[in-house]
């Protein structure tokens, strides 16, 4: 069991360049999210969807989009990069019936916006 | 002001000391407290949870939750060079369960 898979593993992007980050899960989870974790402030939410259909903007969602087509893809698309948005993005996915709501990550997208 | 404080570090201590981690916060809603473990380029990872307040206790770990000062604590006993790593802590209500506020994590490093 892969758990969640991300890709690129990293990436160098041109700013005013789109970019899509995949995110891929296979334990059928309801809930699946996107972070972007910078030194000093920790992970801050971008997006998130509670079932596939549906999402919803978390603290940080400017210049940023998604989408859940299905259960297991959730990819987080930046229409035109700029250097703000050099982080590391963590993609997550729970389960709703889990009342801890454990939050299950991916190994990371290091992006680098130049 | 932050939701969460958390002091970022660098800790650094000798193998088999024991480890003190804290966390403040300042939304008394919050009822589930979480600790997740982050090793360097990887995704965080959950430790332990507890849920209101409260000691809970797995191993050498041991997670402390004082709502009435709004103050969590992990300790680490007998630590080992392998708990070297950067621990988030991270809390959230019952309403709107899927919110998690993460602190901004303090780097461990545990020297052998």
């Amino acid at each position: 069991i892969a758990g969640i898979t991300q890709a690129p593993t990293s990436q160098i992007l041109a700013a005013g360049r789109r970019m899509t980050l995949r995110c891929t899960q296979d334990m059928r989870h309801n809930a699946m999210y996107w972070y972007r974790q910078d030194l000093g402030l920790g992970l801050r939410l971008i997006h998130y969807s509670n079932t596939a259909g549906t999402t919803g903007k978390g603290e940080v969602p400017d210049g940023y989009s998604v989408s859940r087509a299905n259960t297991d893809d959730f990819p987080l698309t930046l229409a035109s990069a700029v250097p703000s948005q050099t982080s590391v993005y963590f993609c997550a996915s729970s389960s709703h019936g889990d009342l801890n709501n454990e939050q299950f990550f991916g190994p990371g997208t290091r992006l680098t916006v130049l | 002001q932050k939701e969460v404080e958390q002091d970022p570090g660098p800790l650094s201590v000798p193998e088999g000391a024991i480890v003190s981690l804290n966390c403040t916060y300042s939304n008394s809603a919050f009822q589930y407290f979480m600790w997740y473990r982050q090793y360097s380029r990887k995704g965080p990872e959950l430790l332990m949870y507890t849920y209101s307040s409260g000691n809970k206790e797995d191993g050498r770990f041991t997670a402390q939750v004082d709502k009435s000062s709004k103050y969590i604590s992990l300790f680490i006993r007998d630590s080992q060079p392998s708990d070297s790593a950067t621990y988030l802590c991270a809390m959230k209500g019952l309403v709107g369960y899927q919110k998690v506020t993460f602190g901004t994590g303090t780097k461990l490093q545990v020297i052998p």
